[in-house]
């Protein structure tokens, strides 16, 4: 079992619907968990940062995190073609020396205009 | 301003060479992070430093990495002896704040090498 999951995708959505992006983790006292958005050939780019449980909004992106369940979700409303991207979840786990993330293998998202 | 800084972007070598990736993380950024990434797959933690300190090299795969930060700022991996399993992109991410506090991770570009 991987210490983050999610599922590779494809994650087909039509332009302005909700995609829904799932990861869990297996350290139960991890402490911070972040999402990235990476495009083809290019670095991975950070969208939220979420430590607490609960709901964190910035735009159109939403985090959700649920510690209890060790479960942490991105919602992406009014899905663009331009949010066509593979989205990493990482996670700073509270076993791990200094910060060093763990990340999940990504789901790559397709916006169909 | 500035961000993340890698050199080289690409490099080529033939297998059994000796290669030297750079990082040049944001000024006044504490701690300095190597991640590898192959193909299709999420970053894989190498190395962390605090400062010129490597508090941290249990992802390094093998005694042929190598990793510095002498003066605190910028970062070098080498990698002697390449083999084909070394193809990958090599990123490097620095944070302003020390360990244990969480702090936001700031990637570089990467160094797509590729081992031939």
């Amino acid at each position: 079992q991987k210490e983050v999951e999610q599922n590779s995708g494809p994650l087909s959505v039509p332009e302005g619907a909700i995609a829904s992006l799932n990861c869990t983790y297996s350290d139960r006292g991890s402490q911070s968990f972040f999402w990235y958005r990476q495009y083809s050939g290019k670095s991975p780019e950070l969208i939220m940062s979420i430590y607490s449980n609960g709901d964190k909004e910035d735009g159109r992106f939403t985090a959700q995190l649920n510690k209890a369940s060790q479960y942490v979700s991105l919602l992406i409303r009014d899905s663009q073609p331009s949010d066509s991207a593979t989205y990493l979840c990482a996670v700073n786990m509270f076993r791990a020396a200094g910060n060093k993330l763990t990340f999940g293998g990504g789901t790559r998202v397709l916006v169909k205009p | 301003g500035a961000g993340v800084s890698q050199s080289p972007r690409y490099k080529v070598a033939k297998r059994g060479q000796d290669v030297a990736l750079r990082c040049d993380p944001i000024s006044g950024h504490v701690s300095l992070f190597w991640y590898q990434q192959a193909l299709g797959q999420g970053p894989e933690f190498l190395t962390y430093f605090q400062n010129e300190a490597q508090l941290d090299k249990s992802g390094l795969p093998s005694d042929r990495f190598f990793a510095e930060r002498p003066e605190g700022s910028v970062s070098t991996l080498k990698i002697q002896r390449t083999q084909q399993e070394d193809s990958a992109v090599y990123l490097c991410a620095s944070s302003l704040e020390a360990s244990g506090s969480g702090g936001t991770q700031y990637f570089g570009p990467g160094t797509r090498l590729l081992v031939l």
